[in-house]
């Protein structure tokens, strides 16, 4: 069955770095997307992508966060000047038609330290 | 926007008793609702979803349940197993490849 791979899967960096979270969606899939899982809690929407563009951010995905698909295969998120409270699980996840319902690859675990 | 809440947030079952999660959504122009499954340190894993034209959907030992006039919907696992330990979201969404929100999850442990 074809996955949502993401790189790296752990990711060190000190606060005021930027980071970049590499994402291949599932080959045929259209929507594209980024969610977060600060440790213990739930995942929490960042940002969809569709037709290369943003289609909906929410208020956590601010001026510090941006996205791109900069080839036919890849979907990155940066990080411009990370903070402590970055520090958490970033899920790419991808989908395609109606009935193909969202899939998570398998994060990257970012540690600001 | 829409929000989604879940109860209990710990549960904790004798194997082979039946484990009931529930939640409530606020948006009425919902019409998806996954459940997703969330081994530690692991991805979500879609287990079931249900669609806002029907009411019911079971997959083996996993039954959902939709009631879209009250916003409610519900995760029913029977004959639970050690196996089934793991943290249960329930989510939201318009469509099926539109965003997903999700709730706060409920830590499920089965005892052996």
């Amino acid at each position: 069955e074809p996955e949502v791979t993401q790189t790296p899967s752990h990711q060190v960096t000190q606060m005021g770095q930027e980071v970049i979270l590499r994402c291949v969606p599932i080959s045929n899939h259209l929507y594209f997307y980024w969610y977060r899982q600060i440790l213990g809690q739930k995942v929490e929407f960042l940002v969809s992508f569709y037709n290369n563009e943003i289609s909906e951010k929410s208020e956590i995905f601010d001026d510090q966060f941006s996205v791109e698909r900069p080839d036919g295969s890849n979907f990155t998120l940066k990080i411009r000047s990370t903070k402590l409270e970055d520090s958490a699980m970033y899920f790419c996840a991808s989908s395609g038609t109606a009935n193909s319902p969202l899939h998570f690859g398998n994060g990257t675990r970012l540690t600001v330290t | 926007g829409e929000n989604v809440e879940q109860h209990p947030s710990t549960l904790s079952v004798q194997e082979g008793d039946s484990a009931v999660i529930k939640c409530t959504y606020s948006d009425s122009a919902s019409n998806y609702f996954p459940w997703y499954k969330q081994e530690l340190g692991k991805r979500p894993q879609l287990i079931i979803d249900i669609r806002s034209n029907v009411g019911e959907k079971k997959d083996q030992r996993i039954a959902v349940t939709l009631n879209k006039t009250a916003k409610h919907f519900s995760l029913h696992i029977t004959e639970t197993q050690p196996e089934d330990s793991a943290v249960y979201f329930c989510a939201a969404s318009l469509t099926s490849y539109d965003k997903v929100i999700f709730g706060p999850g409920t830590s499920l442990s089965v005892i052996p």
